[in-house]
């Protein structure tokens, strides 16, 4: 119940074009939901987060999509850039003991 | 002005030995962890530390030990390293162990053994 599952492992997109990740949990009492991108080499940064009291949020070309009776939350990376290439991760958590729950990660590539 | 860092960023030594990564940040958060990143990307939460109490403790094995000598360190001791032990591991903070801060990591210390 402690799970986030997230898909596909991998995704190659072509500049210009739209990168979708999806995420989905089970556990109800989470509260918040990041995303976090990670550059070869580099150590992840969040890039943007949502709470359950919103079905989406938008940050640049950067939306996230939340459906809170699906249990589901998707990144929408508009324009996609050869820069937006890296591993994308979203994560879930909930209360005062703070442990991230990850997805599995999702590699993307953006082709020229 | 690095927030988390963490030393060394590579090292690369033999099995059985017992080594050491430092990790320091500037924030002034209260909390510190330390997470593995296996081959496959997959991150795992090793330890967690609040104002140098340790407060999560994930099923690593026990020659894992984490040592916080005050709230802006937070290092890792690895004794008896085994080849298994291979991944990259990295140093992160956040103001407190509420849901919903940001957490910054380091760079990340690639551990190889051989």
């Amino acid at each position: 119940q402690q799970q986030v599952k997230q898909s596909p492992q991998s995704l190659i997109v072509q500049k210009g074009g739209i990168s979708i990740i999806n995420c989905a949990y089970e556990n109800t009492a989470f509260d918040y939901f990041p995303w976090y991108q990670q550059f070869p080499g580099k150590g992840p940064a969040l890039l943007i987060a949502i709470r359950p009291d919103v079905s989406e949020k938008k940050e640049g070309r950067f939306t996230i999509s939340f459906n809170k009776s699906a249990k589901q939350f998707s990144l929408h990376i508009m324009d996609s850039q050869p820069g937006d290439s890296a591993t994308y991760f979203c994560a879930a958590s909930h209360g005062s003991n703070y442990q991230l729950i990850w997805g599995a990660g999702t590699k993307l590539i953006i082709k020229p | 002005d690095t927030a988390v860092s963490q030393t060394p960023k590579y090292l690369v030594t033999q099995m059985g030995n017992d080594k050491s990564i430092k990790c320091e940040q500037n924030l002034g958060h209260d909390t510190m962890y330390w997470y593995k990143q296996d081959s496959k990307k997959f991150l795992k939460i090793m330890f967690s530390y609040n104002n140098k109490e340790l407060i999560i403790n994930e099923t690593v094995p026990n020659r894992f030990s984490p040592k916080s000598p005050d709230k802006a360190h937070l290092n890792l001791h690895i004794n008896s390293l085994e080849l298994g032990d291979s991944a990259v591991y990295f140093c992160a903070s956040s103001q407190d162990p509420i849901s919903g801060n940001t957490i910054y990591f380091g760079e990340g210390s690639w551990l190889t053994v051989v």
